[in-house]
């Protein structure tokens, strides 16, 4: 059965950082583009960063970019989001996500949410 | 960005009734491979999104056939053929085409 586990998101202040894990178990992890997607409060989905299967190519929307950086661990199954100068607006529940084939994700976890607050 | 955008955004629906929810996108998702990579996804109170379709109208694995996706280049639908009481939620429409992927803004299904 194909998990993903979210965790490292807590409260955080302006300006501040943190680095949300993802730990996957049942498939092969080396074999799927992974990505970050992150939900508000309240509110729609948004695609946050995706990644190739080593790492290699990166994309970021670009309401993030600079201070956003994804990254992952082959040997250990894990995806990583290092989120830094963090702002109001960057509250929200983050997900991690497998892709599969092209255009799409098929399995999502369960979230882990970050709130930026004074 | 392309613009996802759907409707209504929110939709009473009746036990046992059809239900449609519209799609429409500011650039057309026909990829340079030629597949449409068009999806849906479901998101019951609480829960994380669930892929329902994928490329306009291929069901995953157990999605219920009540279920069905349509549509091409910049204009899709899903439909329900008829509601039942797990189906409440947001519903997105989400592009794979062309990055950053972009959802539509979810139509709430809720009970009349």
């Amino acid at each position: 059965e194909v998990q993903l586990v979210e965790s490292g998101g807590g409260l955080v202040q302006p300006e501040g950082s943190l680095r949300l894990s993802c730990a996957a178990s049942g498939f092969l992890f080396s074999s799927n583009w992974m990505s970050w997607a992150r939900q508000a409060p309240g509110k729609g989905l948004e695609w946050v960063a995706i990644i190739n299967q080593d790492g290699s190519q990166k994309y970021y929307v670009d309401s993030v970019k600079g201070r956003f950086t994804i990254s992952r661990d082959n040997a250990k199954n894990s995806l990583y989001l290092q989120i830094n100068s963090l702002r109001g607006d960057d509250t929200a529940l983050y997900y991690c996500a497998r892709n599969v084939g092209a255009g799409t994700v098929d399995q999502w976890g369960q979230g882990t949410l970050v709130i930026v607050s004074a | 960005d392309v613009v996802m955008t759907q409707s209504p955004l929110s939709l009473p629906v009746t036990l046992g009734q059809p239900a449609s929810i519209s799609c429409r996108s500011s650039q057309s998702l026909v990829n340079s491979d030629g597949n449409t990579y068009l999806n849906w996804f479901q998101q019951r109170p609480g829960q994380s999104p669930r892929r329902l379709i994928y490329q306009v109208s291929y069901r995953d694995s157990g999605v219920p056939d009540r279920f069905s996706g349509s549509g091409s280049g910049t204009d899709f639908t899903l439909k329900i053929s008829r509601v039942e009481a797990e189906d409440v939620g947001v519903y997105y429409c989400m592009q794979g085409v062309h990055w950053p992927w972009t959802f539509g803004q979810g139509t709430r299904v809720e009970f009349k």
